[in-house]
């Protein structure tokens, strides 16, 4: 049981590339979601889904695209690099259902663009 | 949807004192409150939670209290020590918005 699995730990882009954050969990949760975090700063909601098939917006959704398509697997989509999406990404998963519970974290990805 | 507003946003104590951290949730019908520790360069981890029908948790030297009138929810530390240095994030209802993060320094 790997719990929530991201890749790469580690990426160096330039200004305008595309790229793919892999996020996949093993515990059959329902519910994933993206967060950046900026050095010193708290975590922001990019996108989550509750659902395979169903996905919305969070706080900070703007250059990121997310597909659900598969239970285990919520990546995020860079559509066009910016420096200013330079940062550190967490995955998180639930499950659950309807019932609060504790959410699971990723190792997460530093991104850099420059 | 649910807003959680936390503070202090930084702390210092010396080793051996308490720590207080606190959150204000707007929702009423939140009924999960946990809170994770966030390791420098490491993911944020649950540490303890809470739900609406209990009114304070321990579990060692850290414990919860949730007062539901006033919408409030603190994380006591007890005993600090080097190794509680982080920052800790709380949420309502669980999962998808967290409080903005507490820095907190144990100092030796």
């Amino acid at each position: 049981n790997a719990g929530v699995t991201q890749t790469p730990k580690f990426q160096v882009l330039k200004t305008g590339q595309s790229m793919t954050l892999q996020c996949a969990q093993d515990m059959n949760h329902e519910y994933m979601s993206w967060y950046r975090q900026d050095p010193g700063m708290g975590l922001r909601l990019i996108h989550y889904s509750v659902g395979a098939g169903i996905t919305d917006q969070g706080e900070v959704p703007n250059g990121y695209n997310v597909s659900r398509s598969t239970t285990e697997d919520f990546p995020l989509r860079l559509l066009s690099a910016a420096p200013s999406q330079t940062s550190v990404y967490f995955c998180a998963s639930r499950g659950g259902g309807r019932t609060n519970t504790e959410a699971f974290f990723g190792q997460g990805t530093r991104l850099t663009v420059v | 949807g649910e807003n959680v507003e936390q503070h202090p946003s930084t702390l210092s104590v010396q080793e051996g004192d308490s720590a207080v951290i606190k959150c204000t949730y707007s929702d009423s019908a939140s009924n999960y409150f946990p809170w994770y520790k966030q390791e420098l360069g490491k993911r944020p981890q649950l540490i303890i939670d809470i739900r609406s029908n209990v009114g304070e948790k321990k579990d060692q030297r850290i414990a919860v209290t949730l007062n539901k009138t006033a919408k409030h929810f603190s994380l006591h530390i007890t005993e600090t020590q080097p190794e509680d240095s982080a920052v800790y994030f709380c949420a309502a209802s669980g999962w998808v918005t967290f409080g903005t993060g507490t820095k907190l320094q144990v100092i030796p």
